[in-house]
This record gives C-alpha cells, structure tokens and sequence, in this order.
C-alpha cells in the first residue's frame, strides 16, 4: 500500500522555468511532509518541511503548498536553474506512536534544461 | 561541522554471507533511523533508535537488526543475505525524537551477488 503518491515521474523544465511536483497522502494522520533533493550517489537532503496548521511556506526559491482537505502538497521552484536538476522525494510521517519513520514518495526526476 | 557519516560507502557480498553497516549521527543528535533505497524508488524505513532503545520497525523481515551505542552511532545487520537486499542503505539523524528535521547520510551502496 503506497501512502504517498508522487508524480510526475520525470519531469523537463527551460531554465528560469516553475517545475511542480504534487503529493498526496491517504493517512489524515501525518502532521509533517518535507521535501528532499537527491543527486546521484549522494544521500537525500532535506529542503523544506511544512505541518499541517499553515497552506504554504517559503525558503529562498523553494514554496511548498498544502490542501489539508485534498491531503495534497506540492513543491514549487522558482527561476529553477540547470544545478536544480536531481530527484525530489516528498516525505510524510506521523508524529505518534508506532513506527517513526518518514514514508517517501517515489520520487521526480527533474531535468533543467539551460 | 560534521554531517551524517556512514561507513563503508561500498560494499559486495555474496548470497547467504552477512553484512553490517555503521552511522554516526549529527554530534548533539540522539536519533538515527535506518532507510532502504531501492534503485529507482524512495528510501522506506527499517528501524529507528533512540536513546539506544528500539523505538519504531518497518516491514523488514527478522533478518534486518541494529542497536544503537552509548555514544549514539548506530550499526545495522542483515543476515542471510539476498540478492534483493542489493539496495543504497541510508541513515537519518535527529535532534530528538519525534517530528523534527532528519538529516541523511550519503549512503552505503550494498550488492548482493
């Protein structure tokens, strides 16, 4: 059972172009959903998180949007550049009891072109 | 400052051996969570630790283990080895438990032959 559905799958952008990467999630009780960028042969690295209490954040050139009721989010890059280009995995995890890990989306592999 | 270190970055082994992999966390972090990465798929969790204690499993068989030292480094074991299990194993460091940032290592690249 896949919680957090990713798309697109891969996803080609002009430079100074907006890529969207959408997520939704079917467990009401995640409270926190970050966003990680991922180059090849290198870990994830988180780039932005948001709870549920606020519809939008924003740090530097990266927004992410939450729709509690549509238990979507979506990341959004503003003037992305070609150095912007990796995998981008939106995350979710329930702050509770039980497991305590994040569950990831399948990812978006995003390409800028200059 | 460090980050995340994780050891070996590389590692092949055969069909049935064993393998452990090490982390040390974020210095001042007390949580490490261990994540699988399939090529081609999002990482999904196998264990967390903190405070040295078990304290969340993912739907990984008995064969995946690990245990968290005194000063917070973390080993993870998986026996019987399969060539399924040919994965990046990855591992996340927090400040505390709960819901706070998590920060990943760059990964240790197992294969399986």
């Amino acid at each position: 059972q896949q919680q957090v559905k990713q798309s697109p799958q891969s996803l080609i952008v002009q430079k100074g172009g907006i890529p969207i990467i959408n997520c939704a999630y079917e467990n009401t009780a995640f409270d926190y959903f970050p966003w990680y960028q991922q180059f090849p042969g290198k870990g994830p690295a988180l780039l932005i998180a948001i709870r549920p209490d606020v519809s939008e954040k924003k740090e530097g050139r990266f927004t992410i949007s939450f729709n509690k009721s549509a238990k979507q989010f979506s990341l959004h890059i503003m003037d992305s550049q070609p150095g912007d280009s990796a995998t981008y995995f939106c995350a979710a995890k329930y702050s509770g009891g039980g497991a305590d890990g994040l569950t990831f989306g399948k990812g978006t592999h995003l390409i800028i072109q200059p | 400052d460090a980050g995340v270190t994780q050891s070996p970055t590389h590692l092949i082994k055969t069909r049935g051996q064993h393998v452990t992999l090490r982390c040390s966390p974020i210095s001042g972090h007390k949580s490490v969570s261990w994540y699988q990465q399939v090529l081609g798929q999002g990482p999904q969790f196998i264990f967390q630790y903190y405070e040295k204690e078990e304290r969340g499993r993912g739907n990984f068989p008995d064969r995946f283990s690990a245990r968290q030292f005194p000063n917070y480094s973390s080993e993870l074991n998986v026996n019987a080895l399969l060539l399924g299990d040919s994965a990046l194993y990855l591992c996340a460091s927090s400040l505390v438990r709960g819901v706070t940032e998590a920060f990943f290592g760059q990964g240790t690249r197992l294969t399986v032959v």
